[in-house]
């Protein structure tokens, strides 16, 4: 059964940083691309980014582009999500998927002061 | 970026119910859109994929259809466990985007 499930998420400052796990079983992780996707409190869904399957190319979306960085250990099948200079706005559940069927559960990050 | 416009924003439907929902993308995303079903409390989960196509294991009252710029995700003959938000995504173009969501609730 493909399993992904994301940790790390928190109360962090306005300015501050914060880094996502998402670990994935279940499935040969090494042979695909994966993405984070958030969803915000006004429940709307924004695609953040995506690496590919050797961590040799990633793609963000212009709102986070040079604050966020996408990596990946597929050693330990494990995606990671840095995300740096936080503000107001990037308060929402983060999730990480792969293909278009398979998304974890999801972890909060509240950005406050 | 892309603009997927969902509509209605909302829908007062009853059990046994035909439901139309729709997506209108701001430009020509060929048929590479999907559809999610999100219930309360829960990740999105896969409906429908490049347009038309049901996910494994999604029941048959579910259709998607369209292509290019207009989209229309139907179920037959409603049921209670289809309350839920759905949205559509675009993935043709870089950065992908979904739908704002129309919410279905019971009448």
């Amino acid at each position: 059964e493909v399993q992904l499930v994301e940790s790390g998420g928190s109360l962090v400052q306005p300015g501050g940083s914060l880094k996502l796990s998402c670990v994935a079983s279940g499935f040969t992780f090494s042979n695909y691309w994966m993405d984070w996707v958030r969803q915000t409190p006004g429940k709307s869904l924004e695609w953040i980014g995506e690496i590919n399957t050797d961590g040799s190319k990633t793609n963000y979306a212009p709102s986070i582009k040079d604050r966020f960085t996408i990596s990946r250990d597929n050693a330990k099948s494990t995606l990671y999500l840095q995300m740096s200079n936080v503000k107001s706005d990037d308060t929402a559940i983060y999730y990480c998927r792969t293909t278009a069927a398979y998304w974890g559960q999801g972890t909060l990050v509240t950005v406050s002061s | 970026n892309t603009v997927m416009t969902q509509s209605p924003t909302s829908m007062f439907i009853s059990v046994g119910d035909r439901v139309t929902m729709n997506c209108k993308a701001s430009q020509n995303v060929g048929t590479n859109v999907d559809w999610y079903q999100q219930k309360t409390g829960q990740s999105p989960k896969l409906l429908i994929y490049g347009a038309s196509n049901r996910y494994t294991g999604v029941p048959d009252r579910f259709t998607g259809s369209g292509s290019g710029t207009d989209f229309t995700l139907t179920i037959s003959n409603m049921q209670a466990e289809d309350l839920a938000v759905y949205y559509c995504l675009q993935y043709n173009y870089n950065p992908p985007t979904f739908g704002a969501g129309t919410k279905l609730e019971l009448k």
